[in-house]
């Protein structure tokens, strides 16, 4: 069974910049979620959807991130303009339902210049 | 959420069983506990989840006293492999889709 995947695995940007993350879910899993993980820190959770709907953004920085993910497949994770602290690893993670066992993709590693 | 304490870090040596010690004084009624493993350059990944008593698989055991302020993750016979960052998470059954990880504990194996 194929996991989670994520792209890029890497990018360097320059403050101010913008960029973008994709996530491929398991196929079948209803529930995607993003977390940030900071160096040296736990993942936090960023967002959660539910099929296209979103469950919970309490920790997303609204004024520079964006999420979606139209169809209920995969999803886009976008900050514009990027700033310093957003250099952490960028994880995506599926499972079936929102009680289920999550699973994680690899990430994407963003430094900001 | 219950907060959860646990080691910075600790030492091991290939062969030996590590327990890693987790406290939770908080811990609500329906609260489950979960314990989370990530290698570097890799996404956590589920080990295993306990209310009460002992949970075992194929990977680790939890062991849980009575009054479930703290748990317990024993690995048996650790190698290199298991060097990686161990997180122990409290909250309801899979968290209800919220995990909240704290800073976890860096278990470095040594040959």
């Amino acid at each position: 069974e194929a996991g989670v995947a994520q792209s890029p695995r890497y990018k360097i940007i320059e403050k101010r910049q913008s960029v973008a993350f994709w996530c491929n879910p398991i196929s079948g899993h209803a529930t995607l979620y993003w977390y940030q993980q900071i160096l040296g820190q736990g993942p936090k959770l960023l967002i959660q959807f539910q099929n296209n709907g979103v469950v919970d953004d309490s920790q997303l920085p609204k004024d520079r991130f964006s999420a979606e993910r139209l169809k209920g497949v995969d999803s886009t994770l976008k900050i514009q303009p990027a700033k310093l602290e957003d250099s952490a690893v960028y994880l995506c993670a599926s499972s079936l339902g929102r009680n289920d066992e999550q699973f994680f993709g690899p990430g994407t590693r963003l430094t900001v210049l | 959420l219950a907060k959860t304490t646990q080691p910075i870090s600790m030492d091991s040596y290939e062969g030996q069983e590590v327990n890693i010690t987790c406290s939770h004084n908080n811990i609500a009624t329906n609260d489950y506990i979960t314990w989370y493993q990530q290698f570097p350059s890799q996404g956590p990944r589920f080990i295993i989840q306990g209310y009460k008593t002992k949970v075992t698989n194929e990977v680790a055991s939890l062991f849980i006293p009575a009054d479930r302020k703290s748990s317990t993750l024993s690995l048996p016979r650790v190698s290199l492999s298991d060097t990686a960052v161990y997180y122990c998470l409290v909250g309801p059954y899979n968290q209800g889709g919220k995990l909240i990880f704290g800073q976890g504990t860096e278990l470095s194996v040594k040959p």
